[in-house]
């Protein structure tokens, strides 16, 4: 059964600090991995969606990256602003799914504070 | 505008009651799904459906039943059965296949 592991937590920087969010998964035969955004009380909005084959993915300030055989993706955040504090998730679909993802697994997530 | 849409956003249920939540999508998705978001938990999977009048028992099925209509709609019950009912119920769709979920804003379920 694929679980999925954030760490931190939490975590707790200065405004202008680049960051970088770890994600990792013990199944490493996935087709993709989905990097989600929550706000408090909110739905998740979708940051990135990498798919296997390939290594990093930008949107923006944002930039993910995807390592099948290590089992891990990070999320690398850029000159961060308080805008930017939320609780960050990845997901990711079962090995054998086929290529389509009706069954993410969810991390806890990370929830980020960046401080003015 | 097109996205997903969950109503009410909070709703309160006394125990013994059945209530059904709502989410409509009009991004054309093939697929929905229902999750619950606990805190301290990751999301869980209740149920999906891939394609209208069809659908499947996620990781926490009990207690929960759904229909699917309409391609546009997938209403959520949560009966008398599920034990521990209060929680935050989000939404999602997705193109066939499932590639990318999106998300709607959620429903915040409070048993008195």
């Amino acid at each position: 059964k694929q679980e999925v592991t954030q760490i931190p937590a939490a975590l707790s920087v200065p405004e202008g600090e680049n960051l970088v969010l770890n994600c990792s998964f013990t199944d490493s035969a996935i087709y993709n991995l989905q990097w989600f955004r929550q706000d408090p009380g909110k739905g998740l909005t979708s940051l990135l969606l990498i798919q296997s084959s390939q290594r990093e993915q930008t949107s923006g300030r944002l930039n993910a990256s995807l390592d099948k055989s290590s089992g891990r993706s990070t999320l690398y955040i850029a000159a961060s602003q308080p805008g930017d504090s939320a609780t960050y998730l990845c997901a990711v679909p079962p090995s054998d799914s086929g290529g389509s993802n009706y069954k993410l697994t969810f991390g806890k997530g990370t929830l980020l504070t960046v401080n003015p | 505008d097109g996205g997903i849409t969950q109503s009410p956003k909070y709703l309160f249920r006394k125990e013994g009651q059945n209530v059904t939540l709502s989410c409509e999508q009009n991004l054309n998705h093939d697929a929905m799904y229902w999750y619950r978001q606990d805190p301290g938990q990751g999301l869980r999977l209740i149920y999906y459906s891939q394609i209208v009048n069809d659908f499947q028992k996620g990781d926490i099925a009990e207690g929960y039943s759904v229909s699917r209509e309409k391609k546009e709609s997938f209403p959520l019950t949560v009966t008398s059965a599920q034990k521990n009912p209060t929680a935050f119920y989000l939404c999602a769709s997705s193109k066939r296949g499932g590639n990318e979920q999106f998300f709607g804003p959620g429903t915040r379920l409070t048993v008195l």
